[in-house]
């Protein structure tokens, strides 16, 4: 059974139209992240939370946010989706801080139309 | 900032050989690695870790191999399979949740 789901698996937006990803996860994880991921490029991270204590990448543009209304759940948001945020979003779990192994979930492919 | 990054883009290797990838870093804060296989259209899988205080760890047909001196990490497929194509990235960790990718090899395994 999937432990981190992502929804939608893909998702289509018009330029400037505000959209939200969301993740779930079973795991009672305290750590969860946000990748961007571009074509043939490694998964660069926007943010984590743990707990509710939100870090934000110092390169993260401020078009891009996040939410976390409870363990279980966090969103990005993308404020004013422009051609460049066209990217796979990928979500991850950890346990704890540091060293710990982090679970990702399939990914959600963002189209900016 | 600080960065972790790979040698080799792709590698193609026949089936039944051994594959090497191999990974620098250069946050000598990081003390934690974790390699990750991703398939196409795929979240990264875990394949295997290591901590900072060890240079060497085995697991099911993969070895991970730390060498802090140098800031270098390699992950050794032993008897590649088919099933092993795919994009290894290698990451870093650190106790601020900062966990990076490197920039990924491609592997090709042949028949």
């Amino acid at each position: 059974d999937a432990m981190v789901i992502q929804n939608p698996r893909y998702q289509v937006t018009q330029f400037g139209k505000p959209v939200t990803l969301s993740c779930s996860q079973t795991l009672n994880h305290n750590v969860m992240y946000w990748y961007q991921q571009k074509s043939s490029q490694a998964p660069k991270l926007l943010f984590h939370y743990y707990d509710k204590d939100f870090n934000n990448e110092a390169d993260t543009p401020d078009n891009f946010q996040s939410r976390r209304p409870n363990t279980s759940f966090c969103f990005l948001d993308i404020r004013s989706p422009g051609l460049g945020d066209a990217a796979m979003y990928l979500c991850a779990t950890s346990k704890m801080q540091g060293n710990t192994e982090a679970f990702f979930g399939q990914g959600t492919r963002l189209t900016v139309v | 900032g600080e960065s972790v990054g790979l040698h080799l883009p792709t590698l193609s290797v026949q089936e039944g050989d051994n594959s090497i990838i191999n990974c620098a870093y250069s946050n000598s804060a990081s003390d934690y690695f974790i390699w990750y296989k991703q398939e196409s259209g795929k979240g990264p899988q875990f394949i295997i870790d290591i901590r900072s205080n060890m240079d060497k760890r085995q697991g099911q047909r993969v070895t991970v191999l730390l060498n802090k001196t140098v800031k270098h990490l390699s992950l050794q497929i032993a008897a590649t399979q088919p099933g092993d194509s795919a994009v290894y990235f290698c990451a870093e960790n650190n106790n601020n949740n900062d966990m990076r990718f490197g920039a990924g090899t491609r592997l090709t395994v042949k028949p």
